[in-house]
């Protein structure tokens, strides 16, 4: 079974560009969660997708971050534009919801410069 | 509001010795718990979780945790460390709201394991 996959690994860009990270889920698996970690800080959850619906956006930061989840399968966490702050590692997880854990990405390390 | 508290950012073993990474949680209902660990380059790798019933849970690697209500802690242990475990480890607590289980993770502890 291929797990969460995500990309790219690594992104840098600069301050006011956009950038699109990407995360595929485990096959079936219905819920699909973003979190990210700021240097040195706690990972913290951002939002969680059920299918293409989203459940549960109260982590996102701010207008500037836009995640979609068309067809319920793959997902995407467009950031735009930018700011220095962004800069951290992005985790997606996805889960079958049958209370066994999430499996989490390797994560997409972001640096805005 | 609930958190979870890692006090360790950094820990040095020697390699065979012993290993407790601490974690303690405020939850107000009963916590489902969990230790991940990061190896560099790696995603993060699921150790053990704790959702009910026997309170001392073995997970993948040697590791094992320890629920204690009384003392809200779920301590990480391994008797005799590898240099292979040399990695970044956190705790997790699953809150449940509006149907979703977020995590409320640690800051995390960096274990560096000498030869």
């Amino acid at each position: 079974e291929a797990g969460v996959t995500q990309f790219p690994s690594h992104s840098v860009i600069e301050k006011g560009q956009t950038v699109t990270l990407r995360c595929d889920p485990i096959s079936g698996h219905d819920n699909l969660y973003w979190y990210r970690r700021v240097m040195g800080k706690e990972i913290k959850f951002l939002l969680h997708f059920v299918k293409e619906s989203k459940q549960d956006e109260s982590g996102m930061p701010n207008n500037r971050f836009l995640a979609e989840r068309t067809g319920g399968t793959y997902s995407t966490l467009k950031v735009q534009p930018a700011e220095l702050e962004d800069s951290g590692v992005y985790f997606c997880a996805s889960s079958s919801g049958r209370g066994d854990g999430y499996t989490f990405g390797s994560g997409t390390r972001l640096t805005v410069v | 509001a609930q958190s979870v508290t890692q006090p360790d950012i950094h820990i040095t073993v020697s390699e065979g010795a012993s290993l407790e990474l601490r974690c303690n949680y405020s939850y107000g209902a009963t916590p489902y718990l969990f230790w991940y660990v990061q190896s560099p380059g790696q995603g993060l790798q699921l150790l053990l979780k704790y959702f009910s019933g026997d309170t001392l849970v073995q997970g993948i690697k040697g590791f094992e945790a320890e629920f204690k209500r009384s003392q809200s802690s779920f301590n990480l242990r391994k008797p005799s460390v590898h240099w292979s475990d040399a990695a970044e480890y956190f705790c997790a607590v699953a809150s449940r709201t509006s149907g979703t289980y977020k995590y409320i993770f640690g800051t995390g502890t960096r274990l560096k394991v000498l030869a």
